[in-house]
Order: structure tokens, then C-alpha cells, then sequence
């Protein structure tokens, strides 16, 4: 079966420029999270979607950060406009119900 | 609010040596899970174990193995005979059973490195 499937597995891009990070769970998986791994704050918690609803968006820095998820099979989480600190690696995790967490690969992002 | 702590962030050994993981956490619900997850160079997280805060029974898979304390607040991990494969990045994390949720919240981790 395939797992939680992230693209692009790395981008760079300039500041003030758009990114798009794209997400998709596990088929079947009602919970979706969206999480953010830098050296100085670890693994934070962005949003997370049960049933494709936004349930907690506590963890979004800023306006510049988006997340939707328009059906059960995909999520998008959009920086507008991107800056040097958004650089990091934003991991995308599905879930069934309370079952484990499984994580995508991960999407490398660098902001110059 | 929850909270969890790896105070080692960076262990060194040499293979076939046992080595233990630290974690203690902080929480004001009765009901949690604690979870350890591995991060290998690849970059990937890894599920390997989660307990519920009602079981207290020690885990043990293969060389891997978990010890839940309730008394003291930590859920410790050890390897033992710890193989070159085993370096890796660590991480400790909770999950509240906040609104049926289940958010989980990460420790700092632990860089461990297993020198042949």
C-alpha cells in the first residue's frame, strides 16, 4: 500500500514568492496533519483536518500560511508570500481514527 | 499543557554497546499516549511504539525496548547490542486525548550515533 505521499520533495525558491506543498494521506485516513520541523523549534504542529474540516489551525505562524483540503485525498498547505525563516521541513502525517501516525517523506523548503 | 523532555540531545557509542533514550513528560490528563518515533538520515519518521497512560507494562521488540513510569513521568527507550543502523534521530512525543484529537506534540530529540 502506499504511504503518505508529499510533493515536492524539495523546493527552493526566492523570497516573496508563492509555495505550494501538496499532500496525500493514506486512502481511508479521516485525520490529516501538517507539521513543521526546524532545528531551532522542532517538530510543531501547523493544522490539522479531521473528515476534511479544519479543527485546529493554532499552530499556523502567520497569515501567510494556508492550509485546504478540498476531499479526502488531498491537502495543500500554501505560503503567500514565502520568507528566509519559512525554510524547514514540512512533514504531512495521516491517521484512522486514534491508529498510528504515518508521516510523508517530508517536503524540504528553502527560501533564499 | 502538555510538554515533553529529552534532555539528551546528542548520544555517542560503539556498536554492540547498550544505550538508553530519556524522555519525561508532562501532562494534566488522565488519559495519554506516548509514542517514539525514529528519524533516520533519510529524513522519514518512523513509527515504533505507542502506550496508552492506562498500561504501564514494560514493551520489549526484538533489541528494542520501552520503560513507562507513571511514578516518575518518563517512558524510556533502549537499544540494546545497538547496531550502525540504529543512528538516528529520536523523538519522544504526547498526545492528549484533548476533544478526541489526539495532537501529538514532539520532544526535542535525540541524535544518536552508533560508531562501528
Amino acid at each position: 500500500d502506499a504511504g503518505v505521499i508529499q510533493s515536492p520533495r524539495h523546493e527552493v525558491t526566492e523570497m516573496g514568492q508563492e509555495v505550494t506543498l501538496r499532500c496525500k494521506p493514506i486512502s481511508g485516513h479521516d485525520y490529516l496533519f501538517w507539521y513543521r520541523q526546524t532545528m531551532m523549534r522542532g517538530l510543531e504542529l501547523l493544522i490539522y483536518f479531521n473528515n476534511n474540516v479544519p479543527i485546529d489551525d493554532s499552530g499556523m505562524p502567520e497569515d501567510r500560511f494556508s492550509a485546504k483540503m478540498p476531499n479526502a485525498s488531498f491537502s495543500t498547505l500554501k505560503i503567500q508570500p514565502s520568507e528566509p525563516r519559512d525554510s524547514a521541513v514540512y512533514f504531512c502525517a495521516s491517521r484512522q481514527g486514534f491508529g498510528e501516525l504515518f508521516f510523508g517523506e517530508g517536503s524540504r523548503l528553502t527560501v533564499l | 499543557a502538555q510538554k515533553v523532555t529529552q534532555a539528551q540531545t546528542e548520544i555517542s557509542v560503539v556498536e554492540k554497546e547498550d544505550v538508553t533514550l530519556d524522555c519525561v513528560y508532562e501532562t494534566r490528563d488522565t488519559t495519554y499516549y506516548l509514542f517514539w518515533y525514529k528519524q533516520p538520515p533519510s529524513g522519514e519518521l518512523v513509527f515504533l511504539i505507542r502506550r496508552n497512560s492506562f498500561d504501564e507494562q514494560n514493551e520489549i521488540s526484538g533489541r528494542y525496548s520501552w520503560n513507562f513510569q507513571k511514578s516518575t513521568s518518563s517512558f524510556n527507550f533502549t537499544i540494546t547490542a545497538s547496531q550502525v543502523v540504529d543512528s538516528a534521530v529520536y523523538f519522544c512525543a504526547l498526545s492528549e486525548d484533548t476533544q478526541g484529537a489526539q495532537k501529538l506534540v514532539f520532544g526535542q530529540g535525540t541524535r544518536l550515533t552508533i560508531n562501528p
